[in-house]
């Protein structure tokens, strides 16, 4: 069965860290590019940050840009994304997600979502 | 950074009638490589993380019920869901992937009148 499941998540005091993993199982990692996605309770999705599937390429959203470190280890078939200098802004459940391949054309929709890591910042 | 206006922000129509939500893009998101528009939509059910419908604007994905379509080009997108059955009430999302920073609509909450 193709799965992604985060893990990492708690409560962390503002101007903490925390370290996001999401292990991948099903599927052959290393040939996927993989993203971070958010959801602040009650409110829409916002995309976090993106990485290849050999990591030489990597996007963040201009909210995070500096804090926020994402990597992958595709020996180990897991994603991890680092979080410091975390503010109230940042909680929101974390759902890392799939890029959907059809043939060998990368379509950027998003195939494959984990069910969430929730991250909380408050004192 | 490219904005994506859903709209309705949200609706209830009658079981067996149709729905229809619209997307529209700040700037178009048509890849003149391959002429596809880099656009999905997403159905995210209370509790659940979303789920891919759509991609390619008019693509549906594998297993997804043939009463959900896209539709649309350019700037402006259709999802359409043709007979609404009780398993469809969630939040839908469009979401482009033309450019960085990947963007969401606000979101479209679907109810049973």
């Amino acid at each position: 069965e193709v799965q992604l499941v985060e893990s990492g998540g708690g409560l962390v005091q503002p101007g903490g860290s925390l370290r996001l993993s999401c292990a991948a199982s099903g599927f052959t990692f290393s040939s996927y590019e993989m993203n971070w996605v958010r959801q602040a309770p009650g409110k829409g999705l916002e995309w976090v940050s993106y990485i290849s599937s050999s990591g030489s390429s990597i996007y963040y959203v201009d909210s995070v840009e500096g804090r926020f470190t994402i990597s992958r280890d595709n020996a180990k078939n897991a994603l991890y994304l680092q979080m410091h200098s975390l503010r109230a802004e940042d909680t929101a459940v974390y759902y890392c997600a799939r890029v959907k391949v059809r043939g060998d054309i990368i379509t950027g929709a998003l195939d494959i979502w984990g069910q969430g890591t929730m991250v909380t910042v408050s004192s | 950074d490219i904005v994506l206006t859903q709209s309705p922000d949200s609706l209830a129509v009658s079981l067996g009638e149709r729905a229809t939500i619209k997307c529209t893009s700040s700037q178009s998101l048509l890849f003149s490589s391959n002429n596809e528009n880099y656009l999905a939509w997403y159905q995210q059910r209370p509790g659940q993380p979303p789920k891919l419908l759509i991609y390619w604007a008019s693509t549906r994905e594998s297993g997804v019920p043939d009463r959900f379509s896209g539709s649309g080009s350019g700037t402006d997108f259709t999802l359409t869901i043709s007979s609404l059955q009780a398993e469809d009430v969630a939040v839908y999302y469009c979401q482009q992937q033309y450019s960085t920073p990947q963007t969401f609509g606000q979101g479209t909450k679907v109810e049973i009148k």
